[in-house]
């Protein structure tokens, strides 16, 4: 069946620093691929999003590449905030399917200033 | 609303209780899923509505769960005779249309269920 697999956490950084979460994913077909991220007390936010191989979804700074060759969604952000602290989550969604999410087990990132 | 409103936000039950949640999605949204998210583990999905037609419930973990949606808007997720592993956050999430493949979902902040 689909499954995500994420890096352990918790990633504790400094500001500015570069950050890297690792996702890969068993998947049949051509599914989607998501990052969400929850913040303290807040609920599930989609940061970004790649429908096909070699898509690059992006927003607030943060990327992922849909490599179908590595079955990877790595999520990377050039320098970190304080404000970036938080639970993030890959995701994916199988084609053809009523549109449930099948989520990795959460990376907790904490930056310090 | 503005957004995907859940409650209670805390729920202490007795094992053994029934308990029933709440959700009530973004006006208008067509499709609503409810997912359960045990401490420190991604959420896995319970079950999945498209107006008032529950398509799929692949994910409820036994038949003591049920969820309900009778008027395509708010949702109940009942829970018969809980157990300790019941306790987790259970969450809700909507989106706009029926054609979810690639559409945004909203999710509210959870119920957290405590059994004891």
């Amino acid at each position: 069946g689909n499954s995500v697999t994420q890096m352990e956490g918790p990633v504790t950084l400094s500001e500015e620093a570069f950050l890297t979460i690792n996702c890969t994913y068993t998947a049949t077909g051509y599914p989607s691929l998501f990052w969400y991220v929850q913040y303290p007390g807040e609920g599930l936010q989609l940061l970004l999003k790649a429908t096909k191989a070699d898509d690059k979804g992006s927003n607030k700074g943060f990327e992922a590449t849909y490599r179908k060759e590595t079955t990877s969604f790595h999520l990377e952000k050039g320098s970190v905030q304080v404000s970036d602290s938080a639970v993030y989550f890959c995701a994916l969604r199988g084609s053809g399917n009523t549109g449930k999410l099948i989520f990795g087990q959460g990376t907790t990132l904490q930056v310090k200033p | 609303g503005a957004g995907v409103s859940q409650s209670p936000r805390y729920k202490v039950a007795k094992r053994g209780q029934d308990v029933a949640l709440r959700c009530d999605p973004i006006s208008g949204h067509v499709s609503l899923f409810w997912y359960q998210q045990a401490l420190g583990q991604g959420p896995e999905f319970l079950t999945y509505f498209q107006n008032e037609a529950q398509l799929d419930k692949s994910g409820l973990p036994s038949d003591r769960f049920f969820a309900e949606r009778p008027e395509g808007s708010v949702s109940t997720l009942k829970i018969q005779r809980t157990q300790q592993e019941d306790s987790a956050v259970y969450l809700c999430a909507s989106s706009k249309t029926e054609t979810v493949t690639n559409e945004k979902l909203f999710f509210g902040s959870g119920t957290q269920l405590s059994v004891l």
